[in-house]
């Protein structure tokens, strides 16, 4: 079966513009997180969804930055005014039940901001 | 609130060597310890993980890693490596959530030569 899918793979924006990354979870996956993983860095958490429930968004690191998932399946980041701080690699996990603590990871979508 | 430290951030290692590569950690809260490796423009994948039980866990690809509490410790070994095993490993932890997020070390790139 398919793994975790991220789209785009690399997005390069203007500092100012709007994104919005994408994350196709494996299917019937309940749980979905987002990563936020900066150079030589490791990941750190953004937030997470139970099915199309946020229950934590405590990682998102301004309010620029909001993420969905409104049908519990594809999520996605979006990120508004994007500031040079922003680029990083964004990853997203699924896991099939939530508090199972094996999360399948997406290739990630690799955002510069000139 | 929960730290995970990777002491080494490159590890060089020749061919058919054995390895270790050092992680420590620090909670308040019962935690479940895993170790992540990231190929180049991959997602991380699971090494192994330690949920409870046995103090030693075996994983992939030859793979082990020990759990210390008394040392707060979680080190990664590998008896004999090969050229494929050149990658950069991250230790992670879950803990305080029901739900799984990880909090992730800044990684060691392991290289190993022939």
């Amino acid at each position: 079966g398919a793994g975790v899918s991220q789209s785009p793979r690399y997005k390069v924006a203007k500092r100012g513009q709007d994104v919005a990354l994408r994350c196709d979870p494996i299917s019937g996956h309940v749980s979905l997180f987002w990563y936020q993983q900066a150079l030589g860095q490791g990941p750190e958490f953004l937030t997470y969804f139970q099915n199309e429930a946020q229950l934590d968004k405590s990682g998102l690191p301004s309010d620029r930055f909001f993420a969905e998932r409104p049908e519990g399946s594809v999520s996605t980041l979006k990120i508004q005014r994007t500031q040079q701080e922003d680029s990083a690699v964004y990853l997203c996990a699924s896991s099939p039940l939530a508090g199972t603590y094996e999360q399948y990871f997406g290739p990630g979508t690799r955002l510069t901001v000139t | 609130a929960q730290s995970v430290t990777q002491l080494d951030s490159q590890v060089p290692v020749f061919e058919e060597a054995p390895v270790e590569l050092r992680c420590n950690y620090s909670s308040s809260v019962s935690v479940y310890l895993f170790w992540y490796v990231q190929y180049p423009n991959q997602g991380l994948q699971l090494l192994l993980k330690y949920l409870s039980g046995s103090t030693l866990v075996k994983g992939i690809n030859g793979f082990e890693a020990e759990f210390n509490k008394s040392q707060t410790s979680f080190h990664l070994r590998k008896p004999s490596v090969h050229i494929s095993d050149t990658a950069e490993y991250f230790c992670a932890l879950a803990g305080g959530t029901s739900y799984g997020k990880l909090t992730f070390g800044q990684g060691t790139i392991l290289t190993v030569h022939p």
